[in-house]
């Protein structure tokens, strides 16, 4: 099977703009999350959804905005983007949304706001 | 406050020796315990995980972790070392408030010398 796929890899944006990054999780996974690593906040839960519904949000501003859609391919938006933000936006998806499922990570979008 | 600690920021090994990166946890209920690594410029790999049963978990990589309740304890540990497990290792949680999300301790940095 092929693994979770992050589009693009990577962003160059200016403050004020927004962003759009994909995810496309493993065949069969109805599950997806998504997550923000930066050298000093570390890995930092930002959504998870299942079935084209968001189920947890993580504590971060209303500018961080995301979706699934029916084939569980999910977009995260990131408006009026701030320096902060730069950062690696990675995905994961699970089968389903237990405790107990094995989340797959996939390469990341790494964006860098100038 | 459901949390996840690893105490050394690094850890140092020479090859071939055993190793062990630690993991303490802090959660409300039965815990499900994760690892991951992380190479440069990747995202997360999945080696093991604790769900229930046996508390010595193997993993991927000939890596293995034990589960110690009594100590809320998730050490990693491999009997041989080799210079490719040089990378970042992170230890998770997966805990349900109100929906689902990972929490993932600051990450362990190993170092593995020839």
């Amino acid at each position: 099977k092929a693994g979770v796929t992050q589009t693009p890899r990577y962003l160059i944006k200016t403050r004020g703009q927004q962003v759009t990054l994909s995810c496309s999780p493993i065949s069969g996974h109805r599950s997806v999350s998504w997550y923000q690593q930066t050298p000093g906040q570390g890995l930092q839960f930002l959504f998870e959804y299942f079935s084209e519904t968001q189920r947890n949000k993580g504590n971060f501003p209303g500018r961080f905005s995301g979706r699934q859609f029916s084939n569980s391919r999910s977009e995260m938006n990131v408006s009026t983007l701030e320096l902060g933000d730069s950062a690696l936006y990675l995905c994961a998806s699970s089968h389903g949304p237990l405790e107990k499922e094995t989340q797959y990570f996939g390469p990341g979008t790494r964006l860098l706001v100038l | 406050a459901q949390s996840v600690a690893q105490p050394e920021d690094q850890v140092n090994v020479a090859e071939g020796n055993p190793l062990t990166v630690k993991c303490t946890y802090s959660v409300s209920g039965n815990p499900y315990l994760f690892w991951y690594v992380q190479y440069p410029n990747r995202g997360l790999q999945f080696l093991l995980k604790y769900i229930t049963g046996d508390n010595l978990v193997k993993g991927s990589y000939g890596f293995e972790a034990e589960f110690n309740k009594s100590q809320t304890s998730f050490h990693l540990k491999k009997p041989s070392a080799l210079v490719s497990d040089s990378a970042l290792y992170f230890c998770a949680v997966r805990v349900h408030t109100g929906g689902f999300k990972t929490i993932f301790g600051a990450g362990t940095r190993l170092f593995v010398k020839a």
